[in-house]
């Protein structure tokens, strides 16, 4: 069952710097990765996603790095803007199994300071 | 982008009361749904696997009775939480994966989610 009292770890940056977050996944055969943002009362918002055959892949001010070794995903964001001030989650499936269903991390919490 | 929707957005009920929540999904068709729930301050976590014209799929620990899901058409999923309690209380989000030509295999899109408040 799903634990109470629990808080997200939270990284606070700088307007302008570089944010790194970090993931590990629990599945050494997933091989679809996705990060989400998720907004105050809103749901998941697709960022970047990487299969297990790359690792790395850029998008807009965005970088994933996956590490299956140690079944480690960062994201890397540039410039953080106030914007980006909400909580990542990474997540992890297997695309063969007809299902999808995605399996969450536990979250990170990012606070731009402007 | 494919759209999936969430009806209603947020809703109070009393301690022993059952609510609907829909998920639809706008301009695509889903065989397959998800149902998560998210805890404050907490991750997302999946409940059941809801399937067009056959039975949900439950994850260990969700009570079926409780937690009932109905997937009448390819665009329409209801979970209702019957005789809830507060601890039912959470914020409660549907998935659909992309399907069709237009839509990429490895997309699943999110509703905004329904926040319910068990009194």
């Amino acid at each position: 069952g799903e634990s109470v009292g629990l808080h997200l770890p939270t990284l606070s940056v700088q307007e302008g710097d570089n944010s790194i977050i970090n993931c590990a996944y629990s599945n050494s055969a997933s091989d679809y990765f996705i990060w989400y943002k998720q907004e105050s009362g809103k749901g998941p918002q697709f960022i970047i996603d990487i299969r297990s055959n790359m690792d790395k892949r850029q998008g807009q001010r965005v970088t994933v790095l996956l590490n299956k070794t140690v079944k480690h995903l960062s994201l890397q964001i540039a410039a953080t803007q106030p914007g980006d001030s909400a909580v990542y989650f990474c997540a992890e499936t297997l695309m063969d199994t007809g299902r999808r269903a995605l399996t969450f991390g536990s979250g990170t919490r990012l606070q731009v300071q402007p | 982008g494919a759209v999936v929707s969430q009806h209603p957005s947020w809703v109070i009920c009393k301690s022993g009361t059952s609510v609907k929540i829909e998920c639809r999904s706008l301009d695509f068709q889903a065989t397959t749904m998800f149902w998560y729930r998210q805890f404050p301050k907490q991750s997302l976590m999946l409940m059941a696997t809801s399937n067009e014209g056959s039975k949900a799929t439950y994850e260990q620990g969700v009570e079926k009775d409780k937690f009932l899901i109905n997937h009448a058409s390819l665009t329409l999923s209801t979970l209702t939480v019957t005789s809830a309690h507060p601890e039912d209380s959470s914020f409660y989000i549907c998935s659909a994966p992309g399907q069709g030509p237009r839509i990429s295999y490895n997309e699943q899109f999110f509703g905004p989610g329904t926040r319910l408040t068990v009194l």
